[in-house]
């Protein structure tokens, strides 16, 4: 079946360091990845996306993602985060037989001051 | 991308009544997406509409429940009816606006509190 796996429900880090958000699908079909940003009270944000080429993506507000075939990975990332980018972050996954998305639980990120 | 509106923002409502939320698009798009996402949780399709047909509902959710309207290509409508304190979520309108790669945009969704 097809399946979205965020492993982590929440994450806390302190301003300023890395984060890594975890990714993992199971899709019969080449899949397209997405992650997507929910800050309080909002709808919403496309953060990034992976259609196909480059497996290293760059997105909106300094994220990036990797895309690792191998692994069914599409691990988000930033090198620094800022007390703004407090919010729940959603992985998804489609592809081009089936219009719609799967999509993962979400991850709460927290940012410690 | 393309820049989507909901009305109303959010409402609190008592059990057995109905609200309708509107989804307006600043474009014209081909399919809408009404997503429900409970307190905590993750978005959870309700159905798909497409301009001119009958909107497709995913498994548990039926028509008489949430009807939808889609009169044209900016504009959609999802009702939840006969509210009980379970229907207390966001819900969510969202677009395919590239017609390819499942891309969807967001409108800010909707908080309904049914008391």
């Amino acid at each position: 079946a097809q399946s979205v796996t965020q492993p982590d429900i929440h994450i806390t880090v302190s301003e300023g360091a890395s984060l890594e958000l975890r990714c993992n699908y199971s899709y019969g079909a080449t899949p397209y990845l997405f992650w997507y940003v929910q800050s309080p009270g909002q709808g919403l944000q496309l953060l990034l996306k992976y259609f196909s080429g480059d497996t290293l993506v760059q997105g909106i507000k300094g994220f990036e993602a990797e895309f690792k075939r191998s692994q069914s990975s599409f691990n988000l990332r930033k090198p620094s985060v800022h007390w703004s980018d407090a919010a729940e972050y959603f992985c998804a996954v489609g592809s081009d037989s089936n219009y719609q998305l799967i999509w993962g639980a979400g991850t709460k990120l927290i940012i410690k001051p | 991308s393309a820049v989507i509106s909901q009305k109303p923002s959010r409402d609190i409502c008592q059990r057995g009544t109905s609200l309708t939320i509107q989804c307006q698009v600043d474009s014209q798009v081909t399919m809408m997406f009404w997503y429900r996402q409970q307190p905590g949780q993750s978005l959870t399709l309700i159905a798909t509409a497409n301009q001119g047909s009958e909107a497709t509902y995913e498994s548990g959710f039926v028509i008489d429940k949430f009807p939808i309207s889609r009169p044209n290509l900016t504009f959609s409508t999802l009702t939840v009816s006969n509210m009980s304190p379970e229907d207390s979520s966001i819900y969510l309108c969202s677009v395919d606006s590239s017609g390819t790669y499942n891309e969807q945009f967001f409108g800010p969704g909707t908080r309904l509190t049914v008391l």
